[in-house]
């Protein structure tokens, strides 16, 4: 299957811990990016990455690092976990389409837990 | 700056009638415009987008949506909803891309549609 996946789909831990959730794309798409979906279900990008390159870095925590190995895997990882990190994180992956315009395609997300 | 104003927290429709999700947009440049779905513990599915070619848009299980640049909105509506058709629905702006190689979207609150028998 062509798709965004992200594994883990759920992850609890206890506060102060340090985690990682991973992401990869087999469209061949050269840009990815991180959102963060609240309890109230509101989206907001964190960060994107275009070949491997940061390009997009919201207003987010040091806590939070993003790593992109390749242009296939956009990694997140948070350190010393809080509360209020709980969320829903998506991963997605973009092209290109005529006059400059783009495509988002969204993985599974994945449901973070902070006790 | 853009933003992206969904009118109604939650919609809820008898099966076999009309939907209409209703969205207005602000957007400084000309914009990108998408509506997604999210079902219930799922991801982000992209229903239909308007990137400036027809202004009349047709997408995904007979979701269709309609760019209205006088009224700054973008309306999501199905002639007959379905009960597979309940799940959170969001309209999303993006601006004709200034960063190179990245597209930023800009989310609304959501639409929560609710189907009954």
């Amino acid at each position: 299957d062509t798709a965004v996946s992200q594994t883990p789909k759920y992850l609890v831990t206890q506060m102060g811990n340090d985690k990682s959730i991973k992401c990869e794309q087999n469209l061949g798409h050269d840009t990815m990016y991180w959102y963060k979906q609240d309890s109230k279900k509101f989206l907001k990008i964190m960060f994107s990455y275009n070949n491997k390159e940061l390009i997009i870095n919201e207003t987010v925590p040091n806590r939070f690092s993003p790593k992109s190995p390749d242009k296939a895997h956009l990694n997140l990882h948070i350190n010393s976990l809080e509360l209020g990190d709980s969320a829903v994180y998506f991963c997605a992956s973009s092209h290109e389409l005529a006059g400059g315009r783009y495509e988002q395609y969204f993985g599974p997300g994945t449901r973070l837990t902070v006790t | 700056a853009q933003s992206v104003t969904q009118l109604d927290s939650h919609v809820s429709v008898s099966e076999g009638t009309p939907v209409l999700l209703r969205c207005n947009y602000s957007s400084s440049y000309s914009p990108s415009l998408f509506w997604y779905v999210q079902h219930p513990n799922k991801g982000l599915q992209l229903l239909l987008k308007y990137t400036s070619a027809a202004t009349l848009v047709k997408g995904i299980n007979g979701f269709e949506a309609e760019f209205k640049k006088s009224e700054t909105s973008f309306h999501l509506t199905k002639p007959s909803a379905h009960m597979s058709d309940a799940a959170e629905y969001f309209c999303v702006v993006s601006e004709r891309q200034r960063i190179q190689g990245a597209q930023k979207l800009v989310f609304g609150q959501g639409t929560r549609l609710t189907i009954n028998p």
